[in-house]
């Protein structure tokens, strides 16, 4: 069990740059979900997938981010033009939905993004 | 709108108390409720998921209860030790899509 990987794990960019974060899932599992997580906050739910298709996207996925999962397997999270405020830990995280029941979800270690 | 929330946000014990974390949520209802770990700087490790049809969990010596109706879990971790120091996450999902909301947390730590 290699578990949920995300890369890279640190991204230090210049403010009006564009960014891309990749998540590999557990590989049976068919749900994979991005939250971003603030220091001393709880993480914020952004967007979820089940296999390829993007089913819910919070408010707080401005037109700036776009996450895709094309194949249903791994995904990636792009942010146009960052802005301060973006600076955050992104994570990751998957389930094997089987369509009843609850799903326990497991994360990978994050990708902590710093804009200047 | 559910808002979820821990109190207290810091606690500090020395080794081998038993201890409770309290988790609120304000809408009964739920999906489910999991209780995460997380280290400095690190991911999520989940520790209990508890359905909504379910009123407690039970792995090792932690112990989560759930009651709906009050709006309220709990975290029984009991001899804690230093290993235990981390923060503690509650999550509430609130339907099968899997999304959770999240509480802010409590920092424990465990003194030698």
């Amino acid at each position: 069990d290699t578990g949920v990987s995300q890369d890279p794990r640190h991204k230090i960019t210049k403010r009006g740059q564009n960014v891309t974060f990749r998540c590999d899932p557990i590989s049976e599992h068919n749900r994979l979900y991005w939250y971003r997580q603030t220091l001393g906050q709880g993480p914020e739910f952004l967007t979820y997938f089940q296999n390829e298709a993007q089913l819910e996207k919070s408010r707080l996925l401005s037109d700036r981010f776009s996450a895709e999962r094309p194949k249903g397997s791994f995904s990636t999270l792009e942010i146009q033009r960052t802005e301060q405020g973006d600076s955050a830990m992104y994570l990751c995280a998957s389930s094997l939905w089987r369509g009843m029941g609850a799903d326990t979800q497991y994360f990978g270690p994050g990708t902590r993004l710093t804009v200047l | 709108k559910q808002e979820v929330t821990q109190i207290p946000a810091a606690l500090s014990v020395p080794e081998g108390e038993n201890l409770v974390l309290n988790c609120s949520f304000t809408d009964s209802a739920i999906y489910n409720l999991q209780w995460f770990r997380q280290d400095p700087g690190k991911g999520l490790t989940s520790l209990l998921l508890i359905q909504s049809s379910q009123r407690e969990q039970t792995s090792g010596r932690l112990n989560a209860s759930l009651d709906k109706s009050s709006g309220r879990s709990t975290l029984y971790i009991a001899a804690s030790q230093p290993g235990d120091s981390a923060t503690y996450l509650c999550a509430v999902g609130t339907s099968n899509t899997g999304k959770l909301i999240f509480g802010q947390g409590t920092t424990l730590q465990v003194k030698p």
